[in-house]
């Protein structure tokens, strides 16, 4: 099993450029996440998935959008990319039962963006 | 908003001694989580501990909740090299997802 898979690793972008970071899982999660982490901040949700063709808002969705058409593979776009959105992403999976409690949460290695 | 704050914000040690991290929350949670990250990587689950639960082990980890304080500590016992890393606490104020905090590096020296 690979597990979470993020692409690409790095990117260089120019303010105003479009792209889309690919996160695929093998585990059959239900579940997956966006985060973004920059210095001093923690990892922060950008957006979430319950489910193939859901998608919610996390704390700092602006700039963003997603989209999981496929149970395995959440996207994260960027339409306009701004200097702010210099992070390193990451994507998230987890099983959930439907309870009342959280299930660990599997994450990739991780995408470092810079936007000039 | 950040839900977890983890405190000390760095630890620095020496080999073989203990590491203890707290971490600090604002409202009520179902569970806890704690995650490592090694420098440039993912983040790894430690542990979960829920809320009906004091204290939890796994190998050198414990980690206690005090539900009436809002706190939990990460203790890392027998500290190696291998262990520098930064430890997060992670909370699920918005269930599905998870609430993490800023963070604590911990340096861990031979």
């Amino acid at each position: 099993n690979a597990g979470v898979t993020q692409t690409p690793k790095f990117r260089v972008l120019k303010t105003g450029q479009s792209m889309t970071l690919l996160c695929a899982q093998d585990m059959n999660h239900e579940y997956m996440y966006w985060y973004r982490q920059d210095p001093g901040m923690g990892l922060r949700l950008i957006h979430y998935s319950v489910g193939e063709g859901t998608t919610a808002k996390g704390e700092v969705p602006d700039g963003y959008n997603v989209s999981r058409l496929k149970k395995q593979n959440f996207l994260l776009g960027l339409e306009s990319a701004a200097p702010s959105q210099t992070s390193v992403y990451f994507c998230a999976s987890s099983y959930e039962d439907g309870g009342p409690f959280t299930d660990t949460q599997y994450f990739g290695p991780g995408t470092r963006l810079t936007v000039l | 908003s950040q839900q977890g704050e983890e405190d000390p914000q760095a630890l620095s040690i020496q080999e073989g001694e203990n590491a203890t991290m707290n971490c600090s929350y604002k409202t009520s949670i179902n569970n806890l989580q704690w995650y490592r990250q090694n420098s440039g990587r993912g983040l790894v689950h430690l542990i979960l501990i829920r809320s009906n639960e004091r204290e939890k082990h796994s190998g050198r980890l414990r980690v206690t909740l005090d539900t009436s304080k809002k706190s939990s500590s990460l203790l890392i016992t027998a500290s190696r090299a291998a262990d520098t890393a930064s430890y997060f606490c992670a909370t699920d104020e918005r269930r599905p997802a998870l609430i993490f905090g800023k963070g604590t590096t911990l340096s861990v020296s031979s």
